[in-house]
């Protein structure tokens, strides 16, 4: 499976927009990108996920760069609900399960 | 339309003792996947599941733990003779499986605390 880096932890400031970077350099062609965030102690919830095409939903964007080794996660106008460990995935062809990595702890300040 | 659904929420259990954690999937869907947080570390999957077959049972112990997805009534993952190690939250999901990569969605998960 293509191994994600992310930042182990952020801050951002309430109403600013949130931006969330994750690395993963040997990604294949044919995996998927995808975003799950877990507020505390809930089980995770899905974002959105991408190819290579840039991704937009109601709650959040997707920003893949052209080569695929990067993307990154927009949260356009941060809550305080927002905080939360934000995950980033690659999912393998084929592949069901999803292998959650340590993900960024996104603290949102008033 | 109501999400994944998970009981108990939280589970005591002594050293020894049996744990059944169910997993009602969403209405509709018939894939279910198991997944297990220690305290202080990410989720690990444990097992996907369709209806009355395990498709990937990777992440299981090998002892002690056993899963089923029975024809009519919910998911069920059992933890025989607990130990302390055990001592986790247990997330369930599912999915349509209607595509190539369908969503996973969780419920609240249930956690055990084994004393």
């Amino acid at each position: 499976d293509a191994k994600t880096t992310q930042p182990t932890s952020m801050d951002c400031a309430e109403g600013r927009a949130a931006n969330l970077p994750c690395n993963h350099s040997t990604i294949s062609g044919n995996e998927y990108v995808y975003w799950y965030r877990q507020i505390h102690s809930q089980g995770p919830q899905y974002i959105i996920h991408g190819l290579k095409n840039n991704e937009t939903n109601e709650m959040a964007s997707l920003i893949i760069t052209e080569d695929r080794k990067s993307s990154t996660l927009i949260l356009p106008h941060a809550t305080l609900r927002d905080t939360a460990v934000y995950y980033c995935i690659v999912r393998p062809q084929g592949a069901q399960k999803l292998v959650f990595g340590q993900g960024t702890r996104l603290t949102i300040n008033p | 339309n109501a999400g994944v659904m998970q009981n108990p929420r939280h589970l005591v259990r002594r050293r020894g003792q049996e744990a059944r954690l169910r997993c009602s999937p969403m209405k509709g869907h018939s894939h279910v996947y198991w997944y297990r947080q220690l305290p202080e570390e990410g989720l690990k999957f444990m097992v996907y599941l369709q209806k009355e077959n395990i498709i990937d049972e990777s992440g299981m112990p090998k002892e002690r733990f056993s899963a089923e997805f029975p024809k009519e009534g919910p998911s069920i993952l059992r933890i025989q003779q607990v130990v302390r190690g055990d001592s986790a939250a247990y997330f369930c999901a599912s999915s349509g499986g209607t595509g190539r990569f369908d969503e996973q969605y969780f419920g609240p998960g249930t956690r055990l605390t084994v004393t």
